[in-house]
């Protein structure tokens, strides 16, 4: 089946601008999360979304960053007045639902942004 | 003290022979443990999943927990120098976010 998509694949920007970056995760997924991965470095938990749920923003670095889940699908990061430092791989990621057993998560292929 | 930690390498290994990758993990309460291969440029693969103490093996790929010792390790048997990549360890407990290690660059040599 299909995975988790993300779009765009890059984004250029200039500093100060707004981005969003799009996710939709594995059909019947119910839990989505937010990394980010600087270059040459791990990943970086931003936020994750399961079901209902308030979404866990223990991760997000700034009050520039939001994130949102429309429909308990498809989600938005936004990143609001971009700093160069904001530069790095977005990637997303879904799982069946979020706990001990069935975290397995699965990554989509991610969104470069760089700001200038 | 860093939350995972894996040596950053390059792990260098001769084709066919046996790769082995560790973790570490500082919070006692952790209950999943993941690795994850990421080739340069590209998104992190689920490679291995291991709950409870003892090994798990899939294919080439075993997977070993110690949670006394807070270990985590990942063997491939017989490196192909397609295993080349950058693998990740990461860990997780009640919550659903998954801590990352920096990762362990692994170079398979013909």
């Amino acid at each position: 089946g299909a995975g988790v998509s993300q779009s765009p694949s890059n984004k250029v920007t200039e500093k100060g601008k707004d981005v969003e970056l799009r996710c939709d995760p594995i059909s019947g997924h119910t839990a989505l999360y937010w990394y980010r991965q600087r270059l040459g470095q791990g990943l970086e938990f931003l936020i994750y979304f399961q079901g209902n749920s308030a979404p866990d923003k223990s991760g997000l670095p700034s009050d520039r960053f939001s994130a949102e889940r429309t429909g308990g699908s498809v989600s938005t990061l936004t990143i609001q007045r971009t700093q160069q430092e904001d530069s790095a791989v977005y990637l997303c990621a879904s799982s069946l639902m979020a706990g001990r057993s069935y975290n397995e998560q699965f990554f989509g292929p991610g969104t470069r942004l760089t700001v200038l | 003290q860093k939350e995972v930690e894996q040596n950053s390498g390059p792990l260098s290994v001769p084709e066919g022979a046996i790769a082995s990758l560790n973790c570490t993990y500082s919070d006692r309460g952790s209950q999943s443990f993941f690795w994850y291969r990421q080739y340069s440029g590209k998104s992190p693969e689920l490679i291995m999943s291991i709950y409870s103490n003892g090994d798990k093996e899939d294919g080439r790929f075993t997977a070993q927990l110690n949670k006394a010792s807070q270990y985590v390790s990942l063997l491939i048997r017989d490196s192909q120098p397609s295993d080349s990549a950058t693998y990740l360890c990461a860990v997780s407990g009640n919550t659903g976010k998954l801590i990352f290690g920096q990762g362990t660059t692994l170079q398979v040599k013909p």
